[in-house]
């Protein structure tokens, strides 16, 4: 089954600017499928952080940005602050067998 | 507020089934799809389907499809997940998420989980 890839891990010090990016393909991304973001701290439900690869719901900081771009596309996180260390999936649909959502395999983001 | 609120935890030997509720509260039932998405130990986040309360439209996920059987109660303004010839590969949380709309498949509400174990 197509998957979103996303980088298993980045790091920043408080104050940074980091960058996660989704690798998908042309039955996802590429196919003009939105990219979605969620935020999923330790043992707790996802949070929808951006949707419609760059909007954000009301209450999330301006900090986070998305964007997309061919079979890509990224989070942008600005400012790091220590709370931010979280997991980070995107999602996305994808059009291949009988269409279904998708998710990237999550990156662990870690405030140094 | 809106609230999805979950079922509790559950421990079932393998080959059961188990039936997870997802109550809705503080947001029109019929206006939203509801997602299941689970979580193994570990692992990425998994679709396995979507069901639009209003019209009791459904998509399962092809992985799931012919185990996962997802239903709602619009009076009870519940949703349901069963997933049925469990195996230990099943351990895992179980989500229940509102979509912003029906079908825009963006995941705005999530319930906390219900963590189900299948062991024998």
């Amino acid at each position: 089954q197509s998957v979103l890839t996303q980088p298993p891990s980045v790091s920043g010090a408080p104050g940074q600017r980091v960058t996660i990016s989704c690798t998908g393909s042309s039955s996802n991304i590429g196919a003009g499928n939105d990219v979605h973001w969620y935020q999923q701290l330790p043992g707790t439900a996802p949070k929808l952080l951006v949707y419609v690869n760059a909007n954000r719901p009301s209450g999330v900081p301006d900090r986070f940005s998305g964007s997309k771009s061919g079979t890509s596309a990224s989070l942008v996180i600005s400012g790091l602050q220590a709370e931010d260390e979280s997991d980070y999936y995107c999602q996305s649909y994808d059009s291949s067998l009988g269409g279904s959502m998708v998710f990237g395999g999550g990156t662990r983001l870690t405030v140094l | 507020q809106v609230q999805l609120v979950q079922s509790g935890t559950e421990v079932k030997k393998p080959g059961a089934s188990v039936k997870v509720s997802c109550k809705a509260s503080g947001y029109t039932f019929i206006n939203h799809g509801m997602h299941w998405v689970r979580q193994a130990p570990g692992q990425r986040l998994e679709w396995m389907g979507w069901i639009n309360p209003g019209t009791g439209n459904i998509k399962y996920s092809q992985k799931f499809q012919g185990r996962v059987t997802i239903t709602r109660d619009t009076s009870a303004t519940t949703a349901f997940m069963e997933l049925s010839s469990l195996r230990s590969e099943d351990t895992a949380v179980y989500y229940c998420a509102r979509d912003r709309f029906t079908s825009q498949f963006v995941m705005d509400v999530w319930g906390k989980g219900t963590t189900v174990t299948v062991s024998s």
